[in-house]
């Protein structure tokens, strides 16, 4: 069946590096992903997103990459700040709707 | 812009009794509206695609008839959660579809900040 599922749970990372979060995905017809993040209590946010027909975008501080060939994307975000503390999903739209990865909660130590 | 709000933030109510929740879209107008439900530590599952104007398209395993969505205008969808029970109790969140998204993409989806309902 269509999936999209992550690799890690929990990503630890030190203030300032660089964080990077990795999503799988099972249908090879997808044609768009969109990252979001979702702080604790809140409803998703939107934070970049990329055409199949695109192996690379950047935003202000993230970066995503898609790899078609392997049905894999990345979220990258540079110089991880406490702000960024957060779950992050990937999601692709078949058609009209949208399914989520698993999560991944991203811890910022100080 | 492409704000959407959500009514209440947070319910408690009685095991058997119903619960509204609202949500709209603030700044923009929103054919397409979608309800998710969430539990702790896992991941957004869609329940629910409303329509406005039309009768709302349930994923597989959701009770159309224990959650009744209602679109009647463009910029308001409301999920009732009927005769609710411990089980019911999760974070509810809603979206509504741009057709073209702000940031280029071929549409977005923008989220409301979640219902948590409690039911004792």
């Amino acid at each position: 069946g269509e999936s999209v599922g992550l690799h890690l749970p929990t990503l630890s990372v030190q203030e300032g590096d660089n964080s990077i979060i990795n999503c799988a995905y099972s249908n090879s017809a997808s044609d768009y992903f969109i990252w979001y993040k979702q702080e604790s209590g809140k409803g998703p946010q939107f934070i970049i997103d990329i055409r199949s027909n695109m192996d690379k975008r950047q935003g202000q501080r993230v970066t995503v990459l898609l790899n078609k060939t392997v049905k894999h994307l990345s979220l990258q975000i540079a110089a991880t700040q406490p702000g960024d503390s957060a779950v992050y999903f990937c999601a692709a739209p078949p058609g009209n709707k949208l399914t989520f990865g698993g999560g991944t909660r991203v811890l910022v130590k100080p | 812009g492409a704000v959407v709000s959500q009514h209440p933030s947070r319910v408690i109510c009685k095991s058997g009794t119903s619960v509204k929740i609202e949500c709209r879209s603030l700044d923009f107008q929103a054919t397409t509206m979608f309800w998710y439900r969430q539990f702790p530590k896992q991941s957004l599952m869609l329940m629910a695609t409303s329509n406005e104007g039309s009768k709302a398209t349930y994923e597989q395993g959701v009770e159309k008839d224990k959650f009744l969505i209602n679109h009647a205008s463009l910029t308001l969808s409301t999920l009732t959660v009927t005769s609710a029970h411990p089980e019911d109790s999760s974070f509810y969140i809603c979206s509504a579809r741009l057709t073209e998204g702000l940031a280029g993409g071929p549409y977005e989806q923008y989220f409301g900040p979640g219902t948590r309902l409690t039911v004792t």
